[in-house]
């Protein structure tokens, strides 16, 4: 168990809908990382937070937004949802956020779009 | 810009063979190496890693080694077993960046 909690495990919706994901960070954890993971696209990262400020953003689409709330925990909200938003979405956490800190990551939302 | 390559997976071999698992790179600069494993159903954790050049990192029975003059961190291990099942991802950091760039993973299969 690595301490960082997602959930929903499981999210089923209809394109054109809105979902949000949800990470709880290790304790003691400032940063979180979200990723996105699909069959054709491998791993992919999307959006940093360190201590409630955005810190680096990758290859996020503009329908997609994420923020990190004074209790340290994240969401990622996905809007507008597309066939090819069905993913593997991981939240990861660290200590700091310089990259040297060692992730640690959720078991994912496995996220279908229909 | 920087980047990961991995060989393509699968990779399926049996329980006790040796394991090697190729991973370059491409950087301007020096970067840190890092390598990953996706258990089934599972997130990924931190399996090993080096931080400078000629460094080895090891953990679990698995080895990697930066090698700077080829721009690798192949993975290895010397007896595999039925549990080493899973993807493997080798990635890198640049102090520049709060992000690691990772490669496409490798698929692991090993049949008892």
């Amino acid at each position: 168990d690595s301490g960082v909690t997602q959930t929903p495990k499981h999210l089923i919706t209809a394109t054109g809908q809105r979902v949000t994901l949800r990470c709880s960070p290790r304790s003691g954890d400032l940063s979180v990382y979200w990723y996105q993971q699909s069959l054709d696209q491998g791993l992919q990262f999307l959006i940093q937070y360190y201590n409630g400020e955005e810190r680096a953003k990758g290859n996020i689409l503009e329908r997609f937004s994420a923020q990190q709330f004074p209790d340290l925990h994240s969401e990622l909200n996905l809007s507008s949802l597309e066939l090819g938003d069905s993913a593997l979405y991981f939240c990861a956490s660290s200590v700091g956020q310089g990259i040297k800190n060692i992730q640690y990551f959720g078991a994912g939302t496995r996220l279908s779009v229909l | 810009g920087d980047s990961v390559t991995q060989m393509e997976g699968p990779v399926t071999l049996s329980e006790e063979a040796f394991l090697t698992i190729n991973c370059t790179y491409t950087a301007t600069g020096y970067p840190s190496l890092f390598w990953y494993v996706q258990y089934p159903g599972e997130g990924l954790q931190l399996l090993l890693k080096a931080t400078k050049a000629d460094d080895k990192g090891s953990n679990k029975g698995f080895e990697a080694t930066y090698r700077k003059e080829t721009t690798s961190f192949h993975l290895e291990k010397g007896s595999v077993q039925v549990s080493d099942s899973a993807v493997y991802f080798c990635a890198l950091d640049m102090d520049s960046n709060y992000q690691l760039i990772w490669g496409a993973g490798t698929k692991l299969i090993i049949k008892p």
